[in-house]
């Protein structure tokens, strides 16, 4: 069964240094998302992607984070001067279409970001 | 913007009993995911609903949008440990379906 990956499961870094994490969507998915989850609480939207570009990005998604979809099958999240703030496990999302029977919405497992 | 309520927070159910965990949104839900997350890891998809009056079931768990479609409930028959999980409601907005999430109901079965 088409899954989302994401790599790496955990990562740790040192204030201030530049992050990516990688995603690979399901194959023929056209939709894509972040989302973050701080432990114990929600998890929250940060931005989605359709179509080579930003469809929607939340107050959390600033100018220290980027989305980039360099070669067809990758999507990535740069976070490029990480606060300990950023701590929280980050979530790769991909889903067909619009319609109702594209409409799922498919989870990764997870990138957990350790700001040190 | 949109606000998710799910109650209760956490359930303790002996295996066997049947249990119920309701989402409340603050505006109408135009689609409703429901997922389950093992602590520290992904979500599992489970279930959409969209249209009002909408049920879906999948083995042992029925989902259902009311038809004012403000609330949905998930109900599961005669739990099993491997039901334990943290359940989330999620609830679909914007023109590119972001998705606004609940708190959770943390579940756990007593053998």
């Amino acid at each position: 069964e088409p899954e989302v990956t994401q790599t790496p499961s955990h990562q740790v870094t040192q204030m201030g240094q530049e992050v990516i994490l990688r995603c690979v969507p399901i194959s023929n998915h056209l939709y894509f998302y972040w989302y973050r989850q701080i432990l114990g609480q929600k998890v929250e939207f940060l931005v989605s992607f359709y179509n080579n570009e930003i469809s929607e990005k939340s107050e959390i998604f600033d100018d220290q984070f980027s989305v980039e979809r360099p070669d067809g099958s990758n999507f990535t999240l740069k976070i490029r001067s990480t606060k300990l703030e950023d701590s929280a496990m980050y979530f790769c999302a991909s889903k067909l279409g619009r319609s109702t029977s594209g409409a799922e919405q498919f989870f990764g497992p997870g990138t957990r970001l350790t700001v040190l | 913007s949109q606000e998710l309520e799910q109650s209760p927070q956490s359930l303790i159910v002996q295996e066997g009993k049947n249990l119920t965990i309701n989402c409340t949104s603050s505006k109408t839900l135009y689609g409703l995911y429901w997922y389950k997350q093992k602590y520290g890891e992904g979500l599992i998809f489970l279930m959409m609903l969209q249209k009002g009056g909408e049920e879906k079931s999948h083995e042992k768990i029925t989902a259902k949008l009311d038809e004012k479609k403000q609330q949905s409930s998930l109900h599961i028959t005669a739990s099993q440990p491997s039901h334990a999980g943290i359940y989330l409601c999620g609830a679909v907005s914007g023109g590119y379906q972001k998705v606004t999430f609940g708190i959770g109901t943390k579940l756990q079965v007593i053998p």
